[in-house]
């Protein structure tokens, strides 16, 4: 069965640290991989996506970034934490370019403090 | 450019009570549309979607959305609302096959129901 995890499930990190969200998922070849962030009451936006290896497209400038070195794995990533960084991250694939629908793993929840 | 307007951040219903969280789109080009449910400290889960087929789409749950061309919208239902419906809801578009995963979401509805 084609499943997606995604881990740490949560974290509490400083200003200005470093941050690694993974995700991997399985059952399924070259699917589609996203990032969305969910910030407190809001709803969700895209801020990566990626169609294969290597390509990662961003919708929004931010101070994030996202890298796909592995067919099924996707990996949220800052050098430097901030405030605003805080939020609920959702990794999110399609199984193809013409799937239609997206799922969505349990989501990792970030505070910065 | 596409966008989606809930209307209703909170909606209260007593249980047995219908359940209608509402659902207002823009779009350039056909949509595809989509209900996801978020039950606390959870992922999302899809409900139900819409894409180019019958426009009544019967989800999981005894949920049902209604796609209406003329009034743009895509409003969700459920005849007798269930303690455990108790949850956010999220309506999405995106602009069809071969973009379905870059979704652009409602603010979303709080649902609260009411013994």
């Amino acid at each position: 069965s084609q499943t997606i995890h995604q881990w740490p499930a949560t974290l509490v990190q400083p200003v200005g640290s470093p941050l690694s969200l993974e995700c991997t998922v399985e059952g399924t070849s070259n699917p589609n991989l996203y990032w969305y962030r969910q910030a407190a009451g809001r709803g969700l936006q895209l801020l990566f996506y990626s169609v294969g290896i290597g390509q990662i497209s961003s919708e929004v400038p931010q101070n994030l970034s996202a890298s796909r070195p592995q067919d099924r794995q996707f990996i949220l990533s800052s050098k430097k934490l901030l405030l605003s960084d805080s939020g609920f991250y959702l990794c999110a694939w399609v199984p193809d370019s013409f799937g239609n629908t997206i799922y969505f793993g349990e989501g990792s929840w970030l505070t910065v403090v | 450019a596409q966008s989606v307007t809930q209307l209703g951040s909170h909606v209260s219903v007593s249980e047995g009570a219908l359940v209608l969280l509402r659902c207002n789109y823009s779009s350039s080009v056909p949509p595809y549309l989509f209900w996801y449910v978020q039950y606390p400290n959870q992922g999302l889960q899809l409900l139900l979607k819409y894409t180019s087929a019958a426009t009544l789409v019967k989800g999981i749950n005894g949920f049902e959305a209604e796609f209406k061309k003329s009034e743009t919208s895509f409003h969700l239902t459920k005849p007798s609302a269930h303690m455990s419906d108790a949850a956010e809801y999220f309506c999405a578009v995106s602009k069809g096959s071969g973009n379905t995963g870059k979704l652009i979401f409602g603010q979303g509805t709080t649902l609260q129901v009411k013994p």
